[in-house]
């Protein structure tokens, strides 16, 4: 069974704090990594997506990944109110097939 | 540029009953994906549909049936209904085999 793993949570930081979650997947031929943003009730939101180990910055977000490790990671600097819902991590398990496995979500609370 | 579109948002059936689910992809995708999302968990993949074909299939029982028209629009329809079909149906557009999805707003299934 091909899996993605998240802590469910809830993570909560203080308003400017980082906001770090953290992900791990059990598929060796998982070529890309998705992040996405759910506010509850609403539908996932993509926020960054990663291909090769290392880092990948956008903005306030940076996304990490460690494919010797399976792992993937999200940082979120300056955190806000705002980005206060779940997080999902996904893998694509086939290159260019666009079939995501998607992790429960982290649930994440920045509070004021 | 309007987004994924999904109908209807919200619909409530009885066990047993069947349900049609419709989704318009975003403006340029032409490929279709359909997931499930139960509370509290990541969205689970159903189904795949690139040229009026299904490309790929989840772990989903034959009760879950799906159609791509020529202008890539889309259907779920689910027969058969049980209690345990009760959750968030998401349909996601992309284009051009990048893994990046485009989520609708859900249709929200309620199975009594």
């Amino acid at each position: 069974q091909k899996e993605v793993e998240q802590n469910s949570g809830p993570l909560s930081v203080p308003e400017g704090a980082i906001a770090s979650l953290n992900c791990t997947y059990s598929d060796r031929g998982s070529q890309s990594f998705f992040w996405y943003r759910q506010y509850s009730g609403k539908s996932p939101e993509l926020i960054m997506f990663i291909y090769s180990n290392g880092d990948k910055e956008d903005g306030r977000f940076t996304a990490q990944l460690n494919k010797a490790s399976q792992y993937v990671s999200l940082l979120i600097r300056d955190s806000q109110p705002s980005d206060s819902a779940t997080y999902l991590c996904a893998g694509c398990t086939q290159g260019g097939s666009e079939k995501l496995v998607f992790g429960k979500g982290t649930k994440l609370t920045v509070n004021p | 540029d309007a987004g994924v579109t999904q109908s209807p948002t919200h619909l409530i059936k009885t066990r047993g009953q069947q349900v049609t689910l419709r989704c318009s992809p975003k403006s340029g995708h032409d490929t279709v994906s359909w997931y499930q999302q139960a509370l509290g968990q990541g969205p689970q993949f159903i189904f795949q549909y690139y040229e009026e074909e299904e490309r790929q299939r989840g772990n989903f029982p034959d009760r879950f049936s799906g159609h791509q028209f020529p202008n890539y629009s889309s259907e779920l329809n689910v027969n058969a209904l049980l209690l345990g079909d009760s959750a968030l149906y998401l349909c996601a557009s992309s284009w051009g085999g990048t893994g990046e999805l485009f989520f609708g707003e859900g249709s929200r299934l309620t199975v009594l």
